[in-house]
């Protein structure tokens, strides 16, 4: 089956410390993007690819960074600069051909990460 | 980008119709309407989209108004698994289809 997938679901770490999310699909998708929620709010871009070796800063890009080697990648790396990481973080892909049948984005379903 | 206004919550009673309001007045011609859902604690949900005419799926249906400065999306028999947030989302077609995620609507369905 074609999916998104984002690992680990749940992710405990030390402040100070990196981490790094993976996010990987098998939808031949050529966009693909990161999401911060914070509890009881909306969705907020990080950074999104459409393109891969190329990526662009969303919203809130401070404090986070990612890479896209291959099309089916697109990991996120929170640094021990984000002053707030403690978050549910949201990987999404998606084709750029507009077309009637394209329905957006494919979410995975998440990590929870959680800075001690 | 077009900014839509969706009413922060909203309650519907078990089988009977939700009928959640989007408006979109900034809305170019050329973007989409597009509504997603979000269960506690999981990623968002395709539900449906539509550009001008109202569209209908095994989910829900989109009812767009003629001028496009507004949509509902309805939910012919609400259950209680339809407890949500729902996301009206205008599509922004010159930054490469990019769809920005505003607060949405929190749909609590009660017995």
């Amino acid at each position: 089956d074609g999916g998104i997938t984002q690992s680990p679901k749940y992710l405990f770490r030390k402040e100070g410390q990196n981490v790094t999310l993976s996010c990987e699909q098998n939808l031949n998708h050529d966009a693909m993007y990161w999401y911060r929620q914070d509890p009881g709010q909306g969705l907020r871009l990080i950074y999104y690819s459409q393109i891969v070796n190329d990526f662009q800063k969303g919203d809130i890009a401070e404090g986070y960074s990612v890479s896209r080697e291959k099309k089916e990648s697109f990991p996120l790396t929170v640094t021990s600069a984000q002053k707030n990481p403690t978050a549910f973080y949201l990987c999404a892909s998606s084709l750029l051909a507009r077309t009637k049948a394209n329905y957006g984005y494919t979410f995975g379903s998440g990590t929870r990460l959680t800075v001690v | 980008d077009a900014k839509t206004t969706q009413p922060t919550s909203m309650d519907c009673a078990e089988g009977r119709a939700a009928n959640l309001p989007c408006n979109h007045s900034t809305i170019s011609g050329n973007e989409y309407v597009y509504w997603y859902r979000q269960i506690h604690s999981q990623g968002p949900q395709y539900i449906i989209h539509g550009l001008k005419n109202n569209e209908t799926n095994e989910m829900a249906s989109l009812i767009i108004t003629e001028d496009r400065k507004s949509s509902t999306l309805i939910l012919p028999h609400a259950t209680l698994r339809d407890t949500a947030v729902y996301y009206c989302i205008a599509e922004n077609y010159n930054a490469g289809n990019m769809l920005t995620f505003g607060g949405g609507t929190r749909l609590m369905v009660k017995p």
